[in-house]
């Protein structure tokens, strides 16, 4: 059974610039969460998509937005990239209910913005 | 709200000495609670979760937690380290009401020879 992919593994942008970062989950799961994580801050939740409908989102500005196709994959994009946007970017999916499942992790992205 | 603590940014262990990794939780219902692994440019991998049943979980590679409703916690440990334990640890808390789940900041354990 695959795993959780994301791609691109590494990405290097410049501040000003937009980027979508693609995730796809592991095949029947229908929940798919993205998260940022940073030395200093942890793991910070972006948002959640179950079925294509955002269930949740994090306190991150509106330059980060998401979405969820109908086969559960999932894209993350972040716009007018800052330099505070470098971080690994995290996609999780489950099955989505019920809620106590577990989360598979993909890899992750590393943004850098320079 | 839900919030997660784990107490301890850096753990430092002796080989083949106790593992004790804290983790205390906010929340106002019962929550799901998990403790995750990452390992260096790795995603989180699950070690154990606790949803309802026995408060003490076993996971995997040696692993185990107690949730103890009455201290709010759910700490991690394992009764010998070993060197491939080296790694971040992540405590998480899911409720029913919100969809999401929340990480604490997480601990890193270093194992000494």
């Amino acid at each position: 059974k695959a795993g959780v992919t994301q791609t691109p593994r590494y990405l290097i942008k410049t501040r000003g610039q937009q980027v979508t970062l693609s995730c796809s989950p592991i095949s029947g799961h229908r929940s798919v969460s993205w998260y940022q994580q940073t030395p200093g801050q942890g793991l910070q939740f972006l948002f959640e998509y179950f079925s294509e409908t955002q269930r949740n989102k994090g306190n991150f500005p509106g330059r980060f937005s998401g979405r969820q196709f109908s086969n559960s994959r999932s894209e993350m994009n972040v716009s007018t990239l800052e330099l505070g946007d470098s971080a690994l970017y995290l996609c999780a999916s489950s099955l989505g209910l019920p809620l106590n499942t577990e989360a598979f992790f993909g890899q992750g992205t590393r943004l850098t913005v320079v | 709200a839900q919030s997660v603590t784990q107490l301890g940014s850096h753990v430092s262990v002796s080989e083949g000495a106790l593992v004790l990794l804290r983790c205390n939780y906010s929340s106002s219902v019962p929550p799901y609670l998990f403790w995750y692994v990452q390992y260096p440019n790795q995603g989180l991998q699950l070690l154990l979760k606790y949803t309802t049943g026995a408060t003490l979980v076993k996971g995997i590679n040696g692993f185990e937690a107690e949730f103890k409703k009455s201290e709010t916690s759910f700490h991690l440990t394992k009764p010998s380290a070993h060197m491939s334990d080296a790694a971040e640890y992540f405590c998480a808390v899911t409720h029913t009401g919100g969809f999401k789940t929340i990480f604490g900041a997480g601990t890193r354990l270093f194992v000494k020879a």
